[in-house]
């Protein structure tokens, strides 16, 4: 069963615009991922935040997590048509299993 | 590059069929978790191997099974194929409890069960 749900499912924008995307999860967290995969690909690690983190940065990635609303949101600032690919947030709670939400699909437009 | 290896790349199978996937680990990583990606779907947890045992499991069914290697390789197995099967298989390594929590993911094993 997936943990998390993105929002938007499919973004599109144009080159050098802001892309947001929201997770939301259930039950309690030890820390957040975002993963991004491009088509048909392997995921690739993008950047972790801890359940007493509330701020992230890495390069134009900004996360953020509201734990008491259970939800994250990965900013990429400037996007780039390189960006393009499927976003995935995954949580790990005291299992320590990684579990994944839906996905958003961004696609950037040169 | 993540260093995590599988193979193969791609396989068709028919109904009723076995698939044996396989996968090595990032050098020093002692853990290894399979996932299923079905089209357009997220990632979804099979299971995952910490020195040689299954250290957990998500909602699949026994058809589904695994083995880890003393060098943490690793092999999912499915028995008695279904159509529903068809999906990208994905094998990540990490450290366990490791300082980040991060999986290093393989490219996937892409299997189409006709």
């Amino acid at each position: 069963s997936q943990q998390g749900e993105e929002d938007p499912q499919a973004l599109s924008i144009q080159e050098g615009e802001n892309a947001t995307m929201n997770c939301s999860y259930k039950t309690s967290i030890n820390n957040l991922q975002w993963y991004r995969q491009n088509s048909g690909r392997g995921l690739v690690h993008l950047i972790l935040i801890r359940s007493n983190e509330r701020e992230k940065h890495s390069g134009r990635l900004r996360v953020t997590l509201d734990t008491s609303k259970k939800s994250s949101s990965l900013l990429i600032t400037a996007s780039r048509a390189a960006d393009t690919a499927s976003y995935f947030c995954a949580t790990t709670g005291n299992t320590g299993k990684l579990i994944f939400g839906q996905g958003t699909t961004l696609q950037v437009k040169p | 590059e993540t260093g995590v290896t599988q193979s193969p790349t791609h396989l068709i199978k028919t109904r009723g069929q076995q698939v044996t996937l396989r996968c090595s680990s990032q050098s020093g990583h002692n853990t290894v978790s399979w996932y299923q990606q079905a089209l357009g779907q997220g990632p979804q947890f099979i299971f995952q191997y910490y020195r040689e045992e299954e250290n957990g499991r998500g909602n699949f069914p026994p058809r589904f099974s695994g083995l880890q290697f003393p060098n943490y390789s690793s092999e999912l197995n499915v028995n008695a194929l279904e159509l529903d099967d068809s999906a990208l298989y994905l094998c990540a390594s990490s450290l366990w409890w490791g300082n980040t929590g991060e999986l290093f993911f393989g490219e996937g094993s892409r299997l189409t069960v006709l």
